[in-house]
């Protein structure tokens, strides 16, 4: 079974800290992604990544970046939270190159920006 | 671009009773499709697609699909209702030819009445 870790389940940030979300997944993907799910608005891509080193913008990318410096880690950095990054935040990974397509996803980690 | 929507936020439904979530797409060239289904607190979880073949394509939990390209539908069905199918079920859409991306629609709120 496709493992997909998150480093927190719920955590608490004051406005204008740095943030650090970290994903790890087992299974060798290649993809992996990063959501964000508000109540109404379903899941919004962030970022994405292909490869080691590699990262693409999403929908909503502003106020974020990632690092993805090892293939099974990609990480999701808000460099100065605010209230409105309040949100669930999921990440994903999937394989790359073969025509399956589906994404397995993480528990999730539930930020609130004070 | 490539979209979905799910014209129902809330479903009621019997346990016992046949259950209908509902899902319609917009794509340019052949549509690949996706359920995934959210329990309390937790990540997505996978439980069907669609890319080629047949239009009935049967899923985890009992779940299956039905692709319908006239209505431009991919409605998500199971013949007897269970309480713990009560959950958030989200349609989602290969973002484009070539692209690991999915893209989301806002998700169905499902509850089963014992």
């Amino acid at each position: 079974d496709v493992k997909v870790t998150q480093s927190s389940r719920y955590l608490v940030k004051r406005t204008g800290e740095k943030v650090f979300l970290e994903c790890v997944q087992d299974m060798d993907h290649e993809n992996m992604f990063w959501y964000r799910q508000d109540p109404g608005l379903g899941l919004r891509l962030i970022y994405f990544s292909y490869d080691v080193k590699m990262k693409e913008k999403g929908d909503i990318p502003e106020g974020y970046s990632v690092s993805r410096e090892k293939k099974e880690r990609f990480s999701l950095i808000l460099e100065s939270a605010s209230t409105n990054q309040t949100s669930m935040y999921l990440c994903a990974s999937s394989l790359f190159g073969q025509a399956t397509y589906e994404q397995y996803f993480g528990p999730g980690t539930r930020l609130t920006v004070t | 671009a490539q979209s979905v929507a799910q014209p129902e936020d809330q479903v009621n439904v019997a346990e016992g009773n046949p259950l209908t979530v509902k899902c319609t797409y917009s794509v340019s060239g052949n549509p690949y499709l996706f359920w995934y289904v959210q329990y309390p607190n937790r990540g997505l979880q996978f439980l069907l697609k669609y890319i080629t073949g047949d239009n009935l394509v049967k899923g985890s939990y009992g779940f299956e699909a039905e692709f319908n390209k006239s209505q431009t539908s991919f409605h998500l069905k199971k013949p007897s209702a269970l309480v713990s199918d009560s959950a958030l079920y989200f349609c989602a859409v290969l973002s484009g030819a070539g692209s690991y991306q999915l893209t989301f629609g806002k998700g169905t709120k499902l509850s089963v009445i014992p």
